[in-house]
């Protein structure tokens, strides 16, 4: 069964480091989400791409954080500098043409 | 603005239905869904129902919504200690697969002995 894959799956690091996190969505889904989600509260979406364009990025802080999707395909999600307040799991999704945002396992990251 | 709520936390007895609440506050909601959310998981699309309906039954589980009242509710018939988890309860106010989706902040199930 096709599933969304998210490296690493735990990464901690100091405040003020870069950290990186790469996803692989459903192969042909066109449409890849980021959420982050906080330790008992719901995901929140930061950015959503339509196959290489930024459909919405309105939640996203974009003094740190930055994501890209060049080919349409894998997709990266940037922090820098990290701080302690990006302590979270990062989620990945993707969709196709129906109505069901397929999930990774999440990148947990712990900032000290 | 968009928001979603629902409890923070659930405890049945094992083999007792659970009935996991939730409302939300746009009236243009198009979809309504459950998520399950392992620990140390993704979430998992459990169900979904659109907004012209208002009741969808799939195996032991019942979504009931009540658009009036901006109410959805899950119901988990024979509740099963593998049912133990968090629920999302999430909306969408589009019409295709690329809508935004807002999620409420979970509800712990724990099953009892």
């Amino acid at each position: 069964e096709a599933e969304v894959a998210q490296s690493p799956r735990y990464k901690i690091t100091e405040k003020s480091q870069a950290v990186a996190f790469w996803c692989d969505p459903i192969s042909g889904h066109a449409t890849l989400y980021w959420y982050r989600q906080i330790l008992g509260q719901g995901p929140e979406l930061l950015v959503q791409f339509q196959d290489e364009s930024v459909v919405d990025d309105s939640q996203l802080p974009k003094d740190r954080f930055s994501a890209e999707r060049l080919k349409g395909v894998d997709s990266t999600l940037k922090i820098q500098p990290a701080e302690l307040g990006d302590s979270a799991m990062y989620l990945c999704a993707s969709s196709g043409t129906d109505y069901e945002q397929f999930f990774g396992p999440g990148t947990r990251l712990t900032v000290l | 603005g968009e928001d979603v709520e629902q409890s923070l936390f659930l405890s049945v007895r094992e083999g007792d239905s659970s009935v996991i609440n939730c409302t939300y506050t746009d009236s243009s909601s198009t979809y309504l869904y459950w998520y399950k959310q392992e620990p140390g998981a993704g979430l998992q699309l459990l169900t979904y129902i659109f907004s012209n309906m208002d009741m969808k039954q799939d195996q032991r589980l019942t979504v009931l919504l009540n658009k009036k009242d901006k109410h959805l509710s899950l119901r988990i018939a024979d509740t099963q200690t593998g049912d133990s988890a968090i629920y999302f309860c999430a909306e969408s106010t589009g019409y295709s697969s690329a809508s935004k989706i807002i999620f409420g902040s979970g509800t712990r199930l724990s099953i009892r002995p």
